[in-house]
């Protein structure tokens, strides 16, 4: 079945740590997203990536890191500069950039204990 | 992509029909609008996408007048399980920005 795939669903991280959300898909999409979600929230964009190699910072980037080594795959490193990480993250393709039509995962739950 | 704006919450009992309007003054000539549905903790989900007039599927139906300054996602008959979060997105299918989700309007189904 073709889909994006995320994992872990949940995830436990002590503070300092920098932890790696992985985000799979198998839709052959040009384009992937990596947003976060607060409780009771909109989405916010934290990277997106276009095509192969490349990426840019979306509104909330601070803290983070991605890269797009591979079109299949897009993870998204959590690092230790993020003050606030507890939070819901998303990953989202579309086909094409900006293609609003965009499938999503079912998001990892990062928790800092 | 444009903004848009929708109402934060809505509350319908179940059986009637829900109309959730975006507003989208500055949409462009190549734009499409496109609704998502997000229940928690989960992804949101493509539901309907439309340029002009109306489109209709088997989940809702999307209204959008003549001038597309906005537009009306509606949805039949509600039941609980359409409690969630509606998102309204604006874009060009040729163009190359990043989807920008708006707050959403959050749909309470009441029994």
């Amino acid at each position: 079945d073709g889909g994006i795939t995320q994992s872990p669903k949940y995830l436990f991280r002590k503070e300092g740590q920098n932890v790696t959300l992985s985000c799979e898909q198998n839709l052959n999409h040009d384009a992937m997203y990596w947003y976060r979600q607060d409780p009771g929230q909109g989405l916010r964009l934290i990277y997106y990536s276009q095509i192969v190699n490349d990426f840019q910072k979306g509104d909330i980037a601070e803290g983070y890191s991605v890269s797009r080594e591979k079109k299949e795959s897009f993870p998204l490193t959590v690092t230790s500069a993020q003050k606030n990480p507890t939070a819901f993250y998303l990953c989202a393709s579309s086909i094409w950039p900006g293609n609003t039509e965009a499938f999503f995962g079912q998001g990892t739950r990062l928790t800092v204990v | 992509l444009a903004k848009t704006t929708q109402p934060i919450s809505m509350d319908s009992y179940e059986g009637q029909e829900v109309n959730i309007t975006c507003s989208h003054n500055n949409i462009a000539t190549n734009d499409y609008i496109t609704w998502y549905q997000q229940f928690p903790s989960q992804g949101p989900r493509f539901i309907i996408q439309g340029y002009k007039t109306k489109v209709t599927n088997e989940v809702a139906s999307l209204f959008i007048p003549a001038d597309r300054k906005s537009s009306t996602l509606s949805l039949p008959r509600v039941s609980l399980s359409d409690t969630a979060v509606y998102y309204c997105l604006v874009g060009s299918s040729v163009g190359n920005t990043p989807l920008v989700f708006g707050k959403g309007t959050r749909l309470s189904v009441i029994a």
